[in-house]
């Protein structure tokens, strides 16, 4: 076990809809990211949050959106949703935020369908 | 920018063979390295990494890596397989803002008995 939790873990919902991802961070740390792990893409950055800023930013659709609370747990938003959305998206965390070496630790990932 | 390049999408080897897993990376600064190993239904664990120091590495279940700069490669290996190791592997590289990950595109290891 992690210590990263997220929810939901399966999530199956149809084209054009609206759902969010829920991540709660490790206790200390200040940094989430998210990936997204998809069969032709493979696991991908999408964005990153540093004690509720936005830190840094990968190849995340203007469809998708997060934010990080100020108990530091994080959400993902997803919008108009596509059948090619269809992915594991995980959150990971970490101590720090900076460009120096920091561990990241993964959650176990929400299982997104989209029919 | 950084990349990660992963030598065989599909490794099978025999229990108690040598496991070596091949990643070669491009990078324009001194990187981060990193091994991690997702179980099925499960998410990525850590298995090993190189920041600094020596290049020679040791991990949790028995693996180790080398990193080779002239090379540009960190190979991922085992000397004896167990049937446990069956799992997705995956090198990544860390640099940057935010040390983000980018992931190679994983190495499925198969052990047969």
């Amino acid at each position: 076990d992690s210590g990263v939790t997220q929810t939901p873990k399966h999530l199956i919902t149809a084209t054009g809809q609206r759902v969010t991802l829920r991540c709660s961070p490790r206790s200390g740390d200040l940094s989430v990211y998210w990936y997204q792990q998809s069969l032709d893409q493979g696991l991908q950055f999408l964005i990153q949050y540093y004690n509720g800023e936005e830190r840094a930013k990968g190849n995340i659709l203007e469809r998708f959106s997060a934010q990080q609370f100020p108990d530091l747990h994080s959400e993902l938003n997803l919008s108009s949703l596509e059948l090619g959305d269809s992915a594991l998206y995980f959150c990971a965390s970490s101590k720090s935020g900076g460009s120096s070496y920091n561990e990241q630790f993964f959650g176990p990932g929400t299982r997104l369908t989209v029919l | 920018a950084q990349s990660v390049t992963q030598l065989g999408s599909h490794v099978s080897v025999s229990e108690g063979a040598l496991v070596l897993l091949r990643c070669n990376y491009s990078s324009s600064v001194p990187p981060y390295l990193f091994w991690y190993v997702q179980y099925p239904n499960q998410g990525l664990q850590l298995l090993l990494k190189y920041t600094t120091g020596a290049t020679l590495v040791k991990g949790i279940n028995g693996f180790e890596a080398e990193f080779k700069k002239s090379e540009t490669s960190f190979h991922l290996t085992k000397p004896s397989a167990h049937m446990s190791d069956a799992a997705e592997y995956f090198c990544a590289v860390s640099r940057g803002q935010g040390g983000k990950l980018i992931f190679g595109q994983g190495t499925e290891l198969s052990v047969k008995p």
